[in-house]
């Protein structure tokens, strides 16, 4: 069974940092790219950021892009997002999402998320 | 960036109704299109991918149409459990894209 776990959600200050991970089983990880995607409270879905399964193509949203770091261990069925500079535009539920196939910007299944929120 | 409209932004139904949702991109997209259902809490679910494909093990109630820049989801016989939230997103390019979302709630 497809498992996604995210992790690392919390509350942190305007201008912090956080790092969010997720953790990956049933399939395997290195042949699949992965995203992760956004949803503000009450808000609609934003793509964040995209890495293939060999990490070679990286790509973000303008959002994000200069603040927000994408990577995964293929090795330890895992990916993170480094977030910093944080603003309150960035509260929302986080969800890693794999691609129906390598690259074909199609998530099929989703973590549960986890929640970040930006406030002083 | 491709601009995903859908409308409407919601609609009332009742069970066993036949449902339409729209969604239009701001430029051709082929049948880079996929369909998300999302119950409120839970992560969105697949539906239909390449707009008219469905993927494994949702009802047959569902289906997608369409390519280029207007597509189509629709229920044939809407049961309790698919009221929901129904998002359309872009495969063609990055940045993916989502449009805004079709709430569909009980009449």
């Amino acid at each position: 069974e497809v498992q996604l776990v995210e992790s690392g959600g919390g509350l942190v200050q305007p201008g912090g940092s956080l790092r969010l991970s997720c953790e990956a089983s049933g399939f395997t990880f290195s042949t699949y790219s992965i995203n992760w995607v956004r949803q503000a409270p009450g808000k609609g879905l934003e793509w964040v950021a995209h890495i293939s399964g060999t990490s070679r193509k990286i790509y973000y949203a303008d959002s994000v892009k200069g603040r927000f770091t994408i990577s995964r261990d293929n090795a330890k069925n895992s990916l993170s997002l480094q977030m910093n500079s944080l603003t309150a535009d960035d509260t929302a539920v986080y969800y890693c999402a794999r691609d129906r196939e390598e690259g074909y910007l199609t998530p099929d299944y989703w973590g549960q998320g986890t929640l970040v929120t930006v406030s002083s | 960036d491709i601009q995903m409209t859908q409308s409407p932004s919601s609609l009332s139904a009742s069970v066993g109704d036949r449902v339409t949702i729209s969604c239009r991109a701001s430029q051709n997209i082929n049948s880079y299109l996929n369909w998300y259902q999302q119950k409120p809490g839970k992560a969105p679910k697949l539906l239909i991918y390449a707009a008219s494909s469905l993927q494994s093990g949702v009802p047959s109630t569902f289906s997608g149409s369409g390519s280029g820049t207007d597509f189509t989801l629709t229920i044939s016989s809407l049961q309790r459990e698919d009221f929901a939230t129904y998002f359309c997103q872009q495969s063609y390019i990055i940045p993916l894209t989502f449009g805004g979302g079709t709430k569909v709630e009980i009449k």
